[in-house]
């Protein structure tokens, strides 16, 4: 399994700011994504992170709200921008395992937007 | 598009009780996956199982996969108060490892 740790894990932010979120591997990694679970519902998965090209969002999500970097294959990046209270969520960071399709994820990032 | 429903069960059973879920999905997948979280936090992989095979077993854990039906089932055997948690199950479709999670059962196993 890979170990992934996320950053910050709770905040509150501002109306109309931005925040951005990071996710560290302790494994070089070919695949990871980004999901966000809105209170009291399941997950959406919002993009995969690319290395070294852009990300691929899912349908309903758009860079200019999410931008993701991924610099490298351990490391990536989602920001929350101009935000509004409908964005508080809690954000996760995904990897697929070593080996096999396993999916592992992170402790999630918490975000309150008041 | 999103798949993987389960029916959106609030279990509350009693420690030492067997609790089932399902999962429900609506087209052809390459593997499914079990989740649990518990209090809105991270999500810890319980299960994978591929869509050529129709059970498998991790310690308390038993699922199930019917691709006929297009559902499948999780089983956790004699319960404990630390499996209170809520259960996603995730659909991979194609195997290209995006994930789409169904609505998530609520467990209570009560001391």
């Amino acid at each position: 399994s890979a170990v992934i740790s996320q950053k910050p894990s709770r905040d509150i932010c501002q109306r109309g700011t931005s925040l951005t979120i990071q996710c560290q591997v302790d494994s070089q990694v070919t695949m990871m994504f980004w999901y966000r679970q809105q209170p009291g519902q399941s997950l959406t998965l919002i993009a995969t992170a690319n290395q070294g090209s852009e990300a691929t969002y899912e349908s309903g999500f758009v860079i200019d709200k999410f931008p993701i970097s991924r610099p490298n294959l351990t490391f990536s990046t989602l920001t929350v921008s101009n935000m509004s209270p409908e964005d508080s969520s809690i954000y996760l960071c995904s990897v697929r395992g070593s080996s096999g399709n396993t999916i592992y994820f992170g402790e999630g990032s918490w975000l309150t937007v008041v | 598009s999103q798949q993987g429903e389960e029916d959106p069960q609030a279990l509350s059973i009693q420690e030492g009780e067997n609790a089932t879920m399902n999962c429900s999905y609506k087209t052809s997948i390459n593997n499914l996956q079990w989740y649990r979280q518990n209090s809105g936090r991270g999500l810890v992989h319980l299960i994978l199982i591929r869509s050529n095979e129709r059970e498998k077993h991790s310690g308390r854990l038993r699922v199930t996969l019917d691709t006929s039906k297009k559902s499948s089932s999780l089983l956790i055997t004699a319960s404990r108060a630390a499996d209170t948690a809520s259960y996603f199950c995730a659909t991979d479709r194609y195997g290209n490892n995006r994930l789409a999670f169904g609505k998530g059962n609520q467990v209570v196993v009560i001391p």
